[in-house]
């Protein structure tokens, strides 16, 4: 059984400080792994999505990385800012499937100005 | 595009009572997945369909819910009857499957159940 592990689960930071995510996934066998924000009372948006082949994405400020026969995968977030605040959750497909996520928990990530 | 649209957004209704969330994907997507967020046990995918057709139901959680696709632009989860366990957010998504498999999230329903 797939499971999806986040931590830490909360991250506080200054203003300006680089950091990383992390999310750790027990079956390595995914077609791909997608990372998303969610705001207090909000919908989530999507980040970034690896596919199994690709060793990382970048958006900007993110960058994700996927080593899946660790079963890891990080989220760079680089010169934070106070509107990076969010929850932060990773998720991938479970049951050799392409399309049904099983989610972490999240991190909910602060930062201070 | 205007993204996923879900209504209501919010939900507020006696224990006994029917609820019917509703749900129209990105225009042009072939799956759609209904989620359930507590803050419990997270997020949790209770239903998806690919081409209208049901996929994979095993998370809907009893006989009370129900989802139906009758067509590409909506959808329905249906709960009769609500029973205060059921208060959550339930997030509808969608994504083009085969074709990057990105899934899209609507701003989701919070129903609430007395």
């Amino acid at each position: 059984k797939q499971e999806v592990t986040q931590i830490p689960a909360a991250l506080s930071v200054p203003e300006g400080e680089n950091l990383v995510l992390n999310c750790s996934f027990t079956d390595s066998a995914i077609y791909n792994l997608q990372w998303f924000r969610q705001d207090p009372g909000k919908g989530l948006t999507s980040l970034l999505l690896i596919q199994s082949s690709q060793r990382e994405q970048t958006s900007g400020r993110l960058n994700a990385s996927l080593d899946k026969s660790s079963g890891r995968s990080t989220l760079y977030i680089a010169a934070s800012q106070p509107g990076d605040s969010a929850t932060y959750l990773c998720a991938v497909p479970y049951g050799g499937s392409q399309g049904n996520l099983i989610f972490g928990k999240g991190t909910k990530l602060s930062v201070k100005p | 595009d205007a993204g996923v649209i879900q209504s209501p957004r919010h939900e507020v209704t006696e224990m006994g009572q029917e609820v019917t969330l509703r749900c129209k994907p990105i225009s042009g997507h072939n799956s759609l997945f209904w989620y359930r967020q507590t803050m419990m046990r997270g997020l949790e995918l209770l239903i998806y369909f690919n081409n209208n057709v049901p996929i994979d139901d095993s998370g809907m959680p009893e006989d009370r819910f129900s989802a139906k696709m009758p067509n590409a632009s909506f959808s329905t989860l249906k709960i009769q009857p609500s029973e205060p366990r059921d208060s959550a957010v339930y997030f509808c998504a969608s994504s083009q499957l085969g074709q990057g498999n990105e899934q899209y999230f609507g701003p989701g329903t919070r129903l609430t159940v007395t």
